[in-house]
């Protein structure tokens, strides 16, 4: 099995960064996903980590260490519509599944 | 290109009654997944399957069936509802491995009373 955390909540003001950190613990990592999801809808591909480093998209970034078990995704400029919950997701190697952490709800205020 | 279409939308059950949501995609896709969220959660997978006539178990798997007859089928059978199974489910599908991003459905709001 694996184990993913990511922080249940957090609240920035519109312009400002922040940045959503997530752990996990397995064996055989194939690659982390973040996918954004707003209220009442699907979740929608936001990035895709396998090799260490920073992945840039306009004004998310997502980040991954394999050797700590970790990611981040930043997001910057805040703008309302970035209110959302956040998911990580890892995929292992031999496995058909990936799986979710719980997701992280950004609040952003004006 | 319609992606991954399920139905319905809504639905509400009463205890022990059964229903079947319904899910299709349209990208000739290998792998497809159910997956329910309780509401403020992330994502529980209930089956998934690789190919035509092959499925398998999720993480929560209990009082659910499913069947994959065709590449763009999938659907979902919920034999003996219960309020437990009160939840949003959502059907995804990606090409062939693991390593590539989830198609999602719109998802089906369920609730069982």
């Amino acid at each position: 099995g694996q184990n993913i955390d990511q922080p249940t909540e957090m609240t920035a003001t519109e312009g400002a960064i922040v940045q959503i950190n997530c752990t996990y613990q397995t064996s055989g990592f194939n690659g982390l996903f973040w996918y954004q999801q707003h209220a009442g809808e699907a979740p929608t591909f936001l990035s895709y980590n396998v090799l260490d480093g920073l992945e840039e998209k306009g004004r998310f970034s997502s980040f991954l260490s394999r050797s700590k078990g970790y990611s981040y995704l930043l997001l910057k400029e805040l703008q309302m519509k970035d209110s959302a919950s956040y998911l990580c997701a890892v995929g292992l190697s031999n496995d058909y599944k990936l799986s979710f952490g719980a997701g992280t709800t950004v609040t952003v205020r004006a | 290109n319609a992606g991954v279409t399920q139905t319905p939308k809504f639905r509400i059950l009463k205890i022990g009654q059964s229903m079947t949501l319904q899910c299709t995609q349209d990208m000739n896709h290998n792998y497809m997944y159910w997956y329910r969220q309780d509401p403020g959660m992330g994502l529980k997978l209930i089956y998934y399957s690789v190919g035509a006539g092959i499925t398998d178990k999720g993480e929560v798997p209990n009082g659910y069936n499913v069947s994959r007859s065709t590449t763009e089928d999938f659907p979902l059978r919920l034999e003996l509802a219960a309020p437990s199974q009160t939840s949003v489910y959502f059907c995804a599908s990606t090409p062939r491995s693991t390593n590539e991003k989830l198609f999602f459905g719109s998802g089906t709001q369920l609730s069982v009373l």
